[in-house]
């Protein structure tokens, strides 16, 4: 079963505007993080936030945790024609054997030029 | 530096017929090993993943089945290909189980 769950499930702005992401998730966790993917695509690792962290940056990528409501939200700052993408974020469940991480179904974000 | 290879890159076989996908990393060693399916407009259901060779461990029962022969080699197969198992196959590495890096997927169409 999906842990995560992305909202809203598609998303669509101005180049130039900001875009925010939200995730929820269900049981205790030691990190999240995000994943972009373009169509057709493998997915590429954004940004890993401990459970011990509030806020974390890189680049235009903001991203806040709240343990206490089990939510994150990822924040793309004056957004480009090239952030045209899907944005999963991912809990790590970890297990005797190695970490997995439970992916949410994604936003879809357009951007438009 | 890493890099990781899956192939092939579009695959479409009839209902019945065998499946062999295969992945490979390169640059690194031990790595933790994953195998992902994603439906259409999905999230990724993690299929099996793998901790060392010969140890596989399987997240959902299906008609999958998966091995891995060598520490940088990780295949999922099926002897009988249903409808259902069309999708994007997504295989990932990861090192101390944190950020897993993803392979360019296999598209699977069961026709």
């Amino acid at each position: 079963s999906q842990q995560g769950e992305e909202d809203p499930q598609a998303l669509s702005i101005q180049e130039g505007e900001n875009a925010t992401m939200n995730c929820s998730y269900k049981t205790s966790i030691n990190n999240l993080q995000w994943y972009r993917q373009n169509s057709g695509r493998g997915l590429v690792h954004l940004i890993l936030i401990r459970s011990n962290e509030r806020e974390k940056h890189s680049g235009r990528l903001r991203v806040t945790l709240d343990t206490s409501k089990k939510s994150s939200s990822l924040l793309i700052t004056a957004s480009r024609a090239a952030d045209t993408a899907s944005y999963f974020c991912a809990t790590d469940a970890s297990s005797e054997y190695g970490n997995k991480l439970v992916f949410g179904a994604g936003t879809i974000l357009r951007v438009k030029s | 530096s890493q890099t990781i290879h899956q192939w092939p890159a579009t695959l479409v076989q009839p209902v019945g017929s065998p499946l062999s996908l295969e992945c490979t990393v390169e640059g690194t060693s031990n790595p933790n090993l994953y195998w992902y399916r994603q439906a259409a407009g999905r999230g990724l259901q993690l299929l099996f993943y793998s901790v060392g060779i010969g140890q596989i461990s399987s997240e959902v029962p299906q008609n999958l089945s998966a091995s891995r022969p060598q520490d940088r080699q990780f295949i999922l197969s099926s002897k009988k290909l249903l409808l259902s198992d069309s999708g994007f196959y997504l295989c990932a590495w990861s090192v101390q189980g944190e950020t897993q890096y993803f392979g360019p997927g296999t598209r699977l169409l069961v026709l």
